[in-house]
């Protein structure tokens, strides 16, 4: 089966800085897409980038980018500019590419506040 | 265009009742699948339902079921309540235009949030 870990249970950054979070998973495929999701307190979950597995080049969206490392399984998120809206709960997940997409595998979350 | 909308937002119901929350897709979305949210266990599959077929199961108890309609529009049901059914429970819409593997986006409701007391 596979797992999802965020080590970070909570995390805090000035707004302007640069905050990196980390997730990592197993699993036993060799082609799967990665994802990090955003919570704010609307409760919504928002995609904030997806990166698929066979693509070797990290994953950008605007000030958001990955570190995708695939011989460690590892998938952290790095927010540049951070500004006060990026707090929110942050939610790494996983789904396999012979299944649907529509099973996700989430990790526990990590929440990202932002201090003026 | 309208995203996902879910109702009620909030429900509060007793042990050994049961519920039905309801979830409207966005237009033309034919895929709708929904998560349950809790402290303890976080986001977990619940089912996946295309073309008012459910492809997908996660590992909940036969407690949990739903169903898609014609127009889409997808419902979940709990019966027999308990107090560990509390939770957020999220509905997420997609096209699912090239079938059942794809890599579109999941765009999620604002969820329900169910009180068992």
């Amino acid at each position: 089966a596979q797992t999802v870990t965020q080590s970070q249970p909570e995390m805090s950054v000035q707004e302007a800085e640069t905050v990196t979070l980390s997730c990592t998973y197993d699993t036993s495929e060799s082609n799967y897409y990665l994802f990090w999701y955003k919570q704010p307190p609307s409760r919504q979950m928002i995609l904030v980038i997806r990166q698929e597995a066979y693509k070797q080049q990290n994953a950008t969206e605007n000030r958001f980018s990955v570190n995708f490392q695939k011989a460690a399984k590892s998938f952290s998120l790095k927010i540049s500019d951070s500004q006060l809206g990026d707090t929110a709960m942050y939610f790494c997940a996983f789904t396999d590419s012979g299944g649907s997409n529509y099973k996700l595998t989430f990790g526990k979350g990590t929440l990202l506040t932002v201090n003026p | 265009k309208a995203g996902v909308t879910q109702t009620p937002r909030y429900l509060i119901k007793t042990r050994g009742q049961q519920v039905t929350l309801s979830c409207s897709p966005i237009s033309g979305h034919r895929s709708v699948s929904w998560y349950q949210q809790t402290p303890g266990q976080g986001l977990q599959f619940l089912f996946e339902y295309f073309s008012e077929t459910q492809r997908n199961k996660g590992n909940f108890p036969g407690r949990f079921s739903g169903r898609q309609f014609s127009n889409s529009r997808s419902e979940m049901n709990v019966s027999t309540l308990e107090l560990g059914d509390s939770a957020l429970y999220l509905c997420a819409s997609s096209p699912a235009t090239r079938g059942a593997a794809t890599n579109e986006k999941l765009f999620f409701g604002s969820g329900t949030q169910l009180s068992v007391l």
